[in-house]
């Protein structure tokens, strides 16, 4: 079975603070993806990464970066996080083969205050 | 623009009772995924679609794709309570392993 393990399933942090989400997968996936999820707004593609050291931004990167320094790691980073980025964050994998679906992960839901 | 719309986006129904759920997308992808998600919870495939005409069933879930008319659609049969939850389609954006996500259709079911 696929598994993509997330650092934390609930975080506090305050405004200003520097976050780290961690996203690790077993399934020696090339793609991974990072997300957001507000209710109302579905899911929002935040960075996606095709390989190591390699990454895109989505839809709404402004406030956020990733970093992927080894192939089942993919690292999202708050470099001052804000209110309104309290939100559910969701990680997933994606092989190249094409045919497969996007595995994901718990999800972190993150609360800055 | 590439888009993919879910309707209902909210569907309330009793125990018992059967409906679909419809997922029209506007590009020219040929693979379709459904997801669920269950409150708090992350999402989890359900069903991977991969051509025209392709028909899935897993339960009371079924979930057929037509290519042509860009149109997916999810039935429940005789709907029981287990199966409230919150369900996606996503279809491939290009080449890139992207995902265009359908806003959801959040189903409660009520016993």
């Amino acid at each position: 079975d696929v598994k993509v393990t997330q650092s934390s399933r609930y975080l506090v942090k305050r405004t200003g603070e520097k976050v780290f989400l961690e996203c690790v997968q077993d399934m020696d996936h090339e793609n991974m993806f990072w997300y957001r999820q507000d209710p109302g707004l579905g899911l929002r593609l935040i960075y996606f990464s095709y390989d190591v050291k390699m990454k895109e931004k989505g839809d709404i990167p402004e406030g956020y970066s990733v970093s992927r320094e080894k192939k089942e790691r993919f690292s999202l980073i708050l470099e001052s996080a804000s209110t309104n980025q309290t939100s559910m964050y969701l990680c997933a994998s994606r092989p190249d083969r094409g045919l497969d679906e996007q595995y994901f992960g718990p999800g972190t839901r993150l609360t800055v205050t | 623009e590439l888009k993919v719309e879910q309707n209902p986006l909210f569907l309330s129904m009793q125990e018992g009772k059967n409906y679909t759920i419809y997922c029209n997308y506007s590009t020219t992808s040929d693979r379709l995924y459904w997801y669920r998600q269950d409150p708090g919870k992350s999402l989890e495939s359900l069903f991977v679609l991969l051509s025209n005409g392709a028909v899935k069933q897993e339960g009371r879930l079924m979930a057929s794709l037509d290519t042509k008319a860009r149109l997916s659609t999810l039935h429940i049969t005789a709907a029981v309570h287990d199966l409230s939850a919150t369900y996606f389609c996503a279809v491939d954006r290009d080449s890139n392993y992207q995902l265009i996500w359908g806003a959801g259709t959040k189903l409660i079911i009520k016993p």
